[in-house]
């Protein structure tokens, strides 16, 4: 079985600061990827960024780079320059052999000016 | 130019009734899901077809029916409505599935159905 931890309910960051939003797994296949999304205030779920398990650097794109560290089993979002548009609720997920996606329970970050 | 595709957004009916809700997407992708997002906001995996064939079906109630008529469609049917079915349906896509994970693996969303039932 798959596993998602956000042990973040709920984050703060100032504009222009970086922040880092925490999620581990947990998973028994071999093979996966890791996933973020981000869902703001008009419910859309938009995918942000994935690592899979094989993948020797860290994924990056844009202002969104994941910080992937296996042993851990870790896969920490961080986002540099935070701008107000980047408030939401974020989630990390995990896809394995089917593919389904097993998702956290999410973190909400609040921009602040 | 909309990815993946579904209506209708907004869905309000009473209790005991049947409805519908379609998706499409326009990816090209092989692989459709339904998940459905209760008022927590937690996300959970419903279905999933590969090319019109279905490969996931999660512990869903019989009362839940996906459609794929073709690789680009997937509907869900729901009959009997009850209050519980409450939550946010959304569709997704991905190029395929495998058995080693890859970039292709990543799933978009459409933008979600708001069922309420009454």
């Amino acid at each position: 079985a798959q596993k998602i931890t956000q042990t973040q309910p709920g984050m703060f960051v100032q504009e222009k600061e970086a922040v880092t939003l925490d999620c581990t797994y947990d998973t028994s296949d071999p093979s996966y990827g890791l996933f973020w999304y981000k869902q703001p205030s008009s419910g859309e779920m938009i995918f942000l960024i994935y690592q899979g398990s094989y993948d020797q650097q860290n994924a990056t794109e844009g202002r969104y780079s994941l910080n992937f560290q296996k042993a851990r089993k870790s896969a920490n979002l961080v986002i540099s320059a935070s701008q107000l548009g980047d408030s939401a609720m974020y989630f990390c997920a995990i896809g394995g052999a089917t593919n389904k996606l097993i998702f956290g329970t999410g973190t909400l970050l609040a921009v602040q000016p | 130019d909309t990815a993946v595709s579904q209506t209708p957004k907004y869905l309000v009916t009473q209790m005991g009734n049947d409805k519908s809700i379609k998706c499409e997407q326009n990816l090209g992708h092989d692989t459709m899901y339904w998940y459905k997002q209760d008022s927590k906001k937690f996300l959970k995996i419903m279905f999933s077809y590969n090319n019109k064939e279905l490969i996931i079906n999660e512990t869903v109630p019989n009362r839940f029916s996906p459609k794929s008529p073709d690789k680009a469609h997937l509907n869900l049917h729901i009959n009997s409505l009850e209050l519980g079915d409450s939550a946010v349906y959304f569709c997704a896509s991905s190029q395929r599935t495998s058995g080693g994970h890859s970039s292709t693996d990543t799933q978009y969303f459409g933008p979600g159905t708001r069922l309420t039932v009454l």
